[in-house]
């Protein structure tokens, strides 16, 4: 069974340029969430899809944004990017939406420049 | 707020030397505490869910137990494959979703 696909696994930006980052849940999976992971604030929590429709929103600005596609793919986009949004963005699928158990990708290194 | 602390921050360790890591956790009400591994520059690996309090589950040479305010992850034995970052998070009664609030995790390194 395919666990969390993440793509790309790497990427370098410029900054002020726009980013958008692709996430394929395990097969069956229809919730996903989104995690920023730096060195100095570790795993933060971006945001959460579940049947399409945001259901959670972590403390991240407006800039940060996503969505998710009726087979449960989820793409998220980082607009006018920053020095500090160079981080592992990690996406974790769940089975359900209120299924506890959050299974992760290998993560998207982004680097801005 | 929800909050997650896990100490040490870094430990090593000799082959076959068991020891314990601490997560300690302050949540309204407590759904669930989940156990990851996570190596460099890859996503964290599931390990355990742990519920309630007295709880305990064990994976090859990892235990993980529960009480009402901390959990501890025992390593047994461990070999150099163990080596990597330990994470905890929590979810609590009240989140909306699968979201978890981590700690910061302890770099565990095991000598051969």
């Amino acid at each position: 069974k395919a666990g969390v696909t993440q793509t790309p696994r790497y990427l370098i930006k410029t900054r002020g340029q726009q980013v958008t980052l692709s996430c394929s849940p395990i097969s069956g999976h229809r919730s996903v969430s989104w995690y920023q992971q730096t060195p100095g604030q570790g795993l933060q929590f971006l945001f959460e899809y579940f049947s399409e429709t945001q259901r959670n929103k972590g403390n991240f600005p407006g800039r940060f944004s996503g969505r998710q596609f009726s087979n449960s793919r989820s793409e998220m986009n980082v607009s006018t990017l920053e020095l500090g949004d160079s981080a592992l963005y990690l996406c974790a699928s769940s089975l359900r939406f209120m299924n506890t158990e959050a299974f992760f990708g290998q993560g998207t290194r982004l680097t801005v420049v | 707020e929800d909050q997650v602390t896990q100490s040490p921050e870094a430990l090593r360790l000799q082959e076959g030397e068991s020891s314990s890591l601490n997560c300690s956790y302050t949540v309204s009400g407590l759904r669930g505490l989940f156990w990851y591994r996570q190596d460099p520059g890859k996503g964290p690996e599931f390990l355990f869910t742990l519920y309630s309090a007295g709880e305990e589950k064990e994976k090859e040479r990892l235990k993980a137990t529960l009480t009402k305010k901390e959990s501890f992850l025992h390593i047994t034995a461990p070999k150099p494959e163990d080596s990597a970052t330990y994470l905890c998070a929590v979810q609590a009664v009240e989140t909306s979703g699968s979201r978890l609030t981590f700690g910061e995790g302890t770099q565990l390194t095991v000598n051969p």
